[in-house]
């Protein structure tokens, strides 16, 4: 099967401008998650879609990140306006279904540097 | 706080040599811990999980709650397992009323001939 599509895979930007990632998780698969992954560290959660619901955005900075899945399967992440500290990979993941021991399959991330 | 430690940030072994990757957790609930992957140049992957019991490509962790701990470990470790490993953490009310993954800052596993 086809696995988690994600674009672009590199993004350069300047501080202050905006910019959008792109996500299409498994055909099928229910739930969405956005996590952010500084260099060093484990992916930390941003946002969790099960269909076009938010089930939880408590970890999403909500003043310049946002984020949608309109019909429940395609996704889009927006920074507006980039800080130098949101350089990162953005991963994109999916899962069948909402349970805690259902696998969450990867995308193959988008690395964004704010300069 | 939830959280998970991995203690090593690297971890260099000999082929055929045993290799022991650390995990520990702070979770009040009832934990669900895995071990995702990641080998160079691929994505991010499930690598085995607490509930199955089961070993994936030679490796094996048990969840041992008294310690907290879910150490990942291999009697006698190859080449191909040179990557990334991360432990994670899910559970009821880590987060708002998700299903999200805690994970550990990541050790790298280096197996030489």
């Amino acid at each position: 099967e086809a696995g988690v599509a994600q674009s672009p895979r590199y993004k350069i930007i300047e501080k202050r401008q905006s910019v959008a990632f792109w996500c299409n998780p498994i055909s099928g698969h229910a739930t969405l998650y956005w996590y952010q992954q500084i260099l060093g560290q484990g992916p930390k959660l941003l946002i969790q879609f099960q269909n076009n619901g938010v089930v939880d955005d408590s970890q999403l900075p909500k003043d310049r990140f946002s984020a949608e899945r309109l019909k429940g399967v395609d996704s889009t992440l927006k920074i507006q306006p980039a800080k130098l500290e949101d350089s990162a990979v953005y991963l994109c993941a999916s899962s069948l279904g909402t349970g805690l021991l259902d696998e969450q399959f990867f995308g193959p991330g988008t690395r964004l540097t704010v300069l | 706080a939830q959280r998970v430690t991995q203690p090593e940030k690297l971890l260099s072994v000999f082929k055929g040599a045993p290799v022991e990757l650390k995990c520990n957790y702070s979770y009040s609930g009832s934990p669900e811990l895995f071990w995702y992957v990641q080998y160079s140049r691929q994505r991010l992957q499930l690598l085995l999980r607490h509930i199955s019991r089961e070993s994936i490509k030679g490796f094996t962790a048990d969840l041992n709650k008294g310690e907290t701990s879910f150490h990942l470990k291999k009697p006698f470790a190859q080449e191909e397992d040179s990557a990334m490993y991360y432990c994670a953490l899910s559970g009821q009310g880590l987060y708002q009323a998700g299903t999200a993954l805690i994970f550990g800052k990541g050790t790298t596993l280096s197996v030489s001939s």
